[in-house]
């Protein structure tokens, strides 16, 4: 199993709707878990740190984390063209030192107008 | 809020010269820096882990002779490219953590194209 997985393909939304990304990761023990957007050739921007079960909510972001499932999860409300970029999903690793995170390969997020 | 800065923001090198990239946190100490490259359409990969004061910890397969890393501050990280070669040819980000926490903040990148 990989340690982050995101195996969803391309998602495309229309403009105002929901987008829902999910992620799930192999690391029981696990306790800080982030989403990062990527535009297109730009370097990731963090947008949301969940580390308690349950939903974080910031603006049109709700992140939602359940530790006994291993998942964590991301909630685009009223998605709008600007939305459309790559959405990176990390959790830190108790085998890695340092501060390290481990990345999910990311999921493609299109808004249609 | 949590600044990280790289210079230059892209560069193009002849085959065989060396590439210096700075990477450096604006408004915190960043005890640990990250660096990462990544080509068109793929995920990020991380390189190297360096900490102030420290050796870098590079990542199986990353050279480290070939990417010299040096933390030399709580804010500066560099990575030297040697003996640059055109499959160099990348995106390079680094990231810094705040002493006791996992949130990385990435820095712009370098896009380095070597002919």
């Amino acid at each position: 199993q990989k340690e982050v997985e995101q195996n969803s393909g391309p998602l495309s939304v229309p403009e105002g709707a929901i987008a829902s990304l999910n992620c799930t990761y192999s690391d029981r023990v696990s306790q800080s878990f982030f989403w990062y957007r990527q535009y297109s050739g730009k370097s990731p921007e963090l947008i949301m740190s969940i580390y308690s079960n349950g939903d974080k909510e910031d603006g049109r972001f709700t992140a939602q984390l359940n530790k006994a499932s291993q998942y964590v999860s991301l909630l685009i409300r009223d998605s709008q063209p600007s939305d459309s970029a790559t959405y990176l999903c990390a959790v830190n690793m108790r085998n890695y030192g340092n501060n390290r995170l481990a990345f999910g390969k990311g999921n493609q997020v299109v808004v249609i107008p | 809020g949590a600044v990280v800065s790289q210079h230059p923001s892209w560069v193009i090198c002849k085959s065989g010269t060396s590439v210096k990239i700075e990477c450096r946190s604006l408004d915190f100490q960043a005890t640990t820096m990250f660096w990462y490259r990544q080509f068109p359409k793929q995920s990020l990969m991380l390189m190297a882990t360096s900490n102030e004061g420290s050796k870098a910890t590079y990542e199986q397969g990353v050279e480290k002779d070939k990417f010299l890393i040096n933390h030399a501050s709580l804010t500066l990280s560099t990575l030297t490219v040697t003996s640059a070669h055109p499959e160099d040819s990348s995106f390079y980000i680094c990231s810094a953590t705040r002493t006791g926490t996992y949130e990385q903040y990435f820095g712009p990148g370098t896009r380095l194209t070597v002919t």
